[in-house]
């Protein structure tokens, strides 16, 4: 079945700093890849639509150059938060859309990544 | 923008009992999709409905695509500790590439 390689798992980092959070997907090809953010008891927050090749899709509220998003190729997709704060902590989640199956399927998600800015 | 509306938002049950959950929506979808997520990770997929009307199994899960394309719901057979954890209903309307996704119902059985 479909697999997302989401990377690191967890992340601790100073206030300040910038991190990179890897999206993988394994044995399919993505040309849209999303990236969630949630907080504790509460549902995923969809934070952008990120094309192959193309500009990502922030949703309103979103900043962009604080999550830059790059979707080099058709597996990888990339969320850097950049001069992370406190208030950035937070469990991301990326998800994976199978391109070969015409849309019907594989919104398949990575484990998440527990970010804690200190 | 548009919102998916789940419950209960949360079920504290018995080992055994069956369970029942469901999702409604203002706007038609034509993908309704069904997810649970254990602590510290990502949203499994648990089932997928694609047609109205549709009634689907996965085991002990039974998820039905409604008539009227506006809602869904999922059961639980002879619920077992592992079910325990957060249930999310998903879904996409005609054309859009994003889910949308339901609050979540969170599951808690007693042994």
């Amino acid at each position: 079945g479909a697999v997302v390689s989401q990377h690191p798992s967890w992340v601790i980092c100073k206030s300040g700093t910038s991190v990179k959070i890897e999206c993988r997907s394994l044995d399919f090809q993505a040309t849209t890849m999303f990236w969630y953010r949630q907080f504790p008891k509460q549902s995923l927050m969809l934070m952008a639509t990120s094309n192959e090749g193309s500009k990502a899709t922030y949703e309103q509220g979103v900043e962009k150059d604080k999550f830059l998003i790059n979707h080099a190729s058709l597996t990888l997709s990339t969320l850097t938060v950049t001069s992370a704060h406190p208030e950035d902590s937070s469990f991301y989640i990326c998800s994976a859309r199978d391109s070969s199956t015409g849309g019907n399927y594989g919104y398949t998600f990575g484990s998440g990544t527990r970010l804690t800015v200190v | 923008g548009q919102q998916l509306n789940q419950s209960p938002q949360s079920m504290f049950i018995q080992e055994g009992e069956d369970v029942s959950m469901n999702c409604t929506s203002s706007s038609i979808f034509n993908t309704w999709l069904w997810y649970k997520q254990d602590p510290g990770e990502g949203p499994v997929l648990l089932i997928a409905l694609y047609k109205a009307g549709e009634l689907t199994s996965n085991g002990r899960l039974t998820a039905q695509f409604g008539i009227t394309r506006k809602d869904s719901f999922l059961n639980i057979s002879a619920s077992i500790p592992s079910d325990v954890g957060i249930y999310f209903c998903a879904g996409r309307t005609q054309g859009a590439q994003k889910l949308v996704f339901g609050q979540g119902t969170r599951l808690t059985i007693n042994p």
